[in-house]
């Protein structure tokens, strides 16, 4: 149990359906973060879990996204009516405490038809 | 507010040669300052930060940075490039005395070493 670790790998969906992505973070790293990566691109933040604290959602770019934690342990990323937009790699990572050197999993690629 | 620039999307460099990334960057207050390197198909691997005391910051892989406050940089270096070193790397930055802990990435530099 190394790393952080993401499933699935790859996800292939037809637009308007909802997806799930799930991000297991190195244990006892309070901190996680999702990031959202469009081809050729630089990485855009989505949200931000730290321990039982209220997730820091500014990144979220619709309603259609949303993210869930369960105490310091594993996320999930859904996101509803997928959209061709939606098309990019997601990234989870972790983190202890500050400074925080972040540990990026190795992403969902997500492919919205 | 905290942003980060890396002027150059390609650097081409040959074997055995020096190897520079730029990176500049923009704070409030002081920087937590990184570097990642991202291989094809693969997440964000961590290299180096700068967090506080010498400005050298040494790191995986033979890479080094050198925090200069004056001129707001934390470019990337290597004495000798390899083909291995090939790949996305991605400079960040965040404000210690911003309250926030979400650092802000810059858009990636391709570096591409020719044998």
């Amino acid at each position: 149990g190394a790393g952080v670790s993401q499933s699935p790998s790859n996800k292939v969906t037809e637009k308007g359906k909802d997806v799930e992505l799930r991000c297991d973070p190195i244990s006892g790293h309070t901190a996680l973060y999702w990031y959202r990566q469009r081809l050729g691109q630089g990485l855009e933040f989505l949200i931000y879990f730290q321990g039982n604290s209220a997730p820091d959602k500014s990144g979220l770019p619709s309603d259609r996204f949303s993210a869930e934690r369960t105490g310091e342990s594993v996320s999930t990323l859904t996101i509803q009516r997928t959209q061709q937009e939606d098309s990019a790699v997601y990234l989870c990572a972790s983190s202890s405490s500050a400074p925080d050197t972040q540990y990026f999993g190795p992403g969902t690629r997500l492919t919205v038809l | 507010a905290q942003s980060v620039a890396q002027p150059e999307d390609q650097v081409n460099v040959a074997e055995g040669n020096p190897l520079t990334v730029k990176c500049t960057y923009s704070v409030s207050g002081n920087p937590y300052l990184f570097w990642y390197v991202q291989y094809p198909n693969r997440g964000l691997q961590f290299l180096l930060k700068y967090i506080t005391g010498d400005n050298l910051v040494k790191g995986s892989y033979g890479f080094e940075a050198e925090f200069n406050k004056s001129q707001t940089s934390f470019h990337l270096k290597k004495p000798s490039a390899l083909v291995s070193d090939s790949a996305l790397y991605f400079c960040a930055v965040r404000d210690r005395g911003g309250g926030s802990y979400i650092p802000t990435f810059g858009r990636g530099t391709s570096l591409i070493v020719h044998p």
